[in-house]
């Protein structure tokens, strides 16, 4: 499974977009880059996937470069409820085969 | 909406006794997986199942054993609990090929004393 590096923390204030970017230089073809998101005291909720160039939801925008060594999550006009770990992973999870590996994310830390 | 749930939020066990933890889903979904959660460790993979009856050691299997004898049902067993498995213990489920968003439940919060 390729290693993903991201940043431990981040700190924004409300309204503002947040950028969190994720490293996996050794990304296979057949790899998807999933972010996920936990809040405190609960499970891992699932965000977005993307495969390359740009995927875009309700909640947040992956943005994935040609190489696809690197991925940018996206979100738009933060807001407190948005203070959460966010964890990008990287494998072929479209295996039913493949398991989730979590390292150890970004904690997002929105203030008023 | 799919649900996963969990037999407990809090639990609180003796060093020694045998620990049940129960994991149910209702979107009939292959594949179902435990972890544990630790400060400053993440999410790590115990123990994973892709269908009744089959299971897989993830990256911490040592001290627990699990039991899938239902599509709906997977449990994590804690033979003989001990102080260091005091953790947060989180089941999920996913769908089989083709599915890639994993379903977590709530979590239980496991303290042994």
């Amino acid at each position: 499974l390729a290693k993903t590096t991201q940043p431990i923390s981040m700190d924004s204030y409300e309204g503002q977009e947040v950028n969190i970017t994720c490293s996996h230089n050794n990304i296979a073809t057949n790899d998807y880059i999933t972010w996920y998101q936990q809040f405190p005291s609960q499970g891992p909720r699932f965000i977005i996937q993307g495969y390359k160039t740009k995927v875009t939801n309700e909640v947040a925008s992956l943005f994935i470069p040609a190489d696809r060594k690197s991925s940018t999550l996206s979100l738009p006009r933060v807001s407190l409820s948005d203070t959460a770990v966010y964890y990008c992973l990287v494998g072929d999870y479209h295996s039913g085969y493949s398991t989730l590996t979590f390292g150890k994310g970004t904690m997002l830390l929105v203030s008023p | 909406d799919v649900k996963v749930t969990q037999s407990s939020r809090y639990l609180v066990k003796r060093t020694g006794e045998k620990v049940f933890l129960e994991c149910v889903q209702d979107m009939d979904h292959e594949n179902m997986f435990w972890y544990r959660q630790d400060p400053g460790l993440g999410l790590r993979l115990i123990y994973f199942s892709y269908d009744v009856k089959m299971k897989e050691k993830g990256d911490i299997p040592e001290g627990y054993s699990v039991s899938r004898e239902k599509k709906e049902r997977f449990s994590l067993i804690l033979e003989s609990a001990s102080t260091n498995q005091t953790s947060m213990y989180l089941c999920a489920s996913r769908a089989g090929t083709g599915g890639y968003e994993q379903y977590f439940g709530p979590g239980t919060r496991l303290t042994v004393t």
